[in-house]
């Protein structure tokens, strides 16, 4: 199976902050990334796809990249909704697997 | 709008099967994967399995934890995607999220708590 390694697994951060969260894949997956993010008693909300596309309504603060097996979600300008957990996952190869998580915490 | 709706969540002995539904709406069902996929209390996400949309078969795949005691179908007529559950482990216990893939992963259900506990 391949392994997402995702960091860091908590973060603590303040409302105008730029923060970044990374996964890295154990092979190469290409693009084939989604990035998610779950509020607390919540389903998760897909937010980007293809490692940098962003899906329909989300807020331009959200940004993603992709460098070899490495995958970068990018949040800038740090929203108070924005608060919440988040996970990477890959979809090349089953079974499709997921990032630990990432709790993304108002300093 | 689409919908998509798990029921049938419980508590079930060790060893007890369970059979989860997810009822949709609002899109074409058969032409898009559903995916059903679980977080145990506290933890993070887990892929349990899919069936794959009607062009490519409507044939399911499963992780390798569930594979042999759980089962996906579907009835077409109904909308509706089941999770069939037997052998059931304390592992088991978990939030499941039934998910529609019409575009990248990006319809859930509210999810249903199964509990695996004597």
């Amino acid at each position: 199976d391949i392994q997402m390694t995702q960091s860091p697994s908590s973060l603590s951060a303040s409302v105008g902050d730029r923060v970044t969260i990374t996964c890295r894949a154990s092979q190469g997956i290409t693009h084939h990334v989604v990035w998610f993010q779950q509020k607390p008693g919540k389903a998760p909300k897909s937010l980007i796809y293809a490692a940098s596309t962003l899906q329909s309504g989300v807020p331009s603060r959200f940004s993603g990249s992709a460098s070899g097996t490495d995958f970068t979600l990018t949040i800038s300008n740090l929203q108070p909704e924005d608060f919440a957990t988040y996970y990477c996952q890959q979809y090349l190869i089953l079974p499709y697997t997921f990032g630990q998580g990432t709790k993304l915490e108002i300093k | 709008e689409v919908q998509v709706v798990e029921s049938g969540g419980g508590l079930v002995q060790p060893g007890r099967s369970l059979r989860l539904s997810c009822t949709t709406s609002g899109f074409t069902f058969g032409g898009y994967a559903i995916n059903w996929v679980r977080q145990a209390p506290g933890k993070g996400l887990e892929w349990v399995g899919f069936i794959r949309r009607k062009s490519q078969g409507g044939t399911t795949e499963y992780a390798a934890s569930v594979k042999g005691r759980f089962t996906i179908s579907t009835d077409d007529s109904k909308s509706i995607a089941y999770l069939q559950m037997t052998s059931l482990e304390t592992e088991d216990t978990a939030v499941y999220y039934c998910m529609a893939d019409i575009f990248f992963f990006d319809y859930w259900g509210q999810g249903a708590l199964v509990t695996v506990s004597s």
